[in-house]
């Protein structure tokens, strides 16, 4: 079955970094893009931008250029996101979710990654 | 950019009856060539990750149960859950893949009256 498993809960300072890990399994990784979905505490659901699994290049929102990066380890069918420069703001849920290359609405996701910022 | 925008904020209704929730895109999001369009409704229980519902604004996701049924086409969808369980106590969010960014709705809250 198809599972998107994140890495756990992260407590960092304002100016650290974060890497979070997104391993997918039960399909063929290159098959499906992979999308970044932010949901900061008590609000919606917002779309960060997504990678293309086969060739490696990212899409991002604006809003998360800069400092936000898409990176993958196809080998190990995972997915990463990095936030570099951190701050207070940026604390929320962070999901990795798979979509379909040619309409790109998003059929599985990961359990999300909690990301806290804070002094 | 494509704006979504969703009505109401939050809905309650009584176990068994209807609810209904409104999601509209700034501009279409119908590929006419295709006659589709790029609309899909996600289920957001408390502490968990969304879960598809519906895909090309009207397609079940497998598994998912027949009272949920989504239509529109065009800037105008719905999402009518035809009789509410106390299991789909959650947010709902429309989200737009007709062109990047793929926008979100600010979702609606559906609670038991």
């Amino acid at each position: 079955q198809v599972q998107l498993v994140q890495s756990g809960s992260e407590l960092k300072k304002p100016g650290a970094s974060v890497k979070v890990s997104c391993k997918a399994s039960g399909y063929t990784f290159t098959s499906y893009a992979m999308n970044w979905v932010r949901q900061a505490p008590g609000q919606g659901l917002e779309w960060m931008g997504w990678i293309n699994t086969n060739t490696g290049n990212p899409t991002y929102a604006q809003g998360f250029t800069g400092r936000f990066v898409f990176s993958l380890d196809t080998s190990a069918s995972t997915a990463y996101l990095q936030i570099s420069s951190l701050k207070a703001e940026d604390t929320a849920v962070y999901y990795c979710a798979r979509g379909l290359y040619s309409s790109n609405w998003i059929d599985y996701w990961g359990q999300g990654t909690l990301v806290t910022v804070s002094s | 950019d494509i704006v979504m925008t969703q009505s109401p904020d939050s809905l309650a209704v009584s176990l068994g009856e209807r609810a209904t929730i409104n999601c509209m895109s700034s501009q279409s999001v119908l590929y006419s060539s295709k006659n589709k369009n790029y609309l899909a409704w996600y289920q957001q229980k408390p502490g968990q990750p969304p879960k598809l519902l519906i895909y090309w604004a009207s397609t079940r996701e497998s598994g998912v149960p027949d009272r949920f049924r989504g239509s529109g086409s065009g800037t105008d969808f719905t999402l009518t859950i035809s009789s509410l369980q106390a299991e789909d106590v959650a947010v709902y969010y429309c989200q737009q893949y007709y062109s990047s960014p793929f926008t979100f709705g600010p979702g609606t809250k559906v609670d038991i009256k």
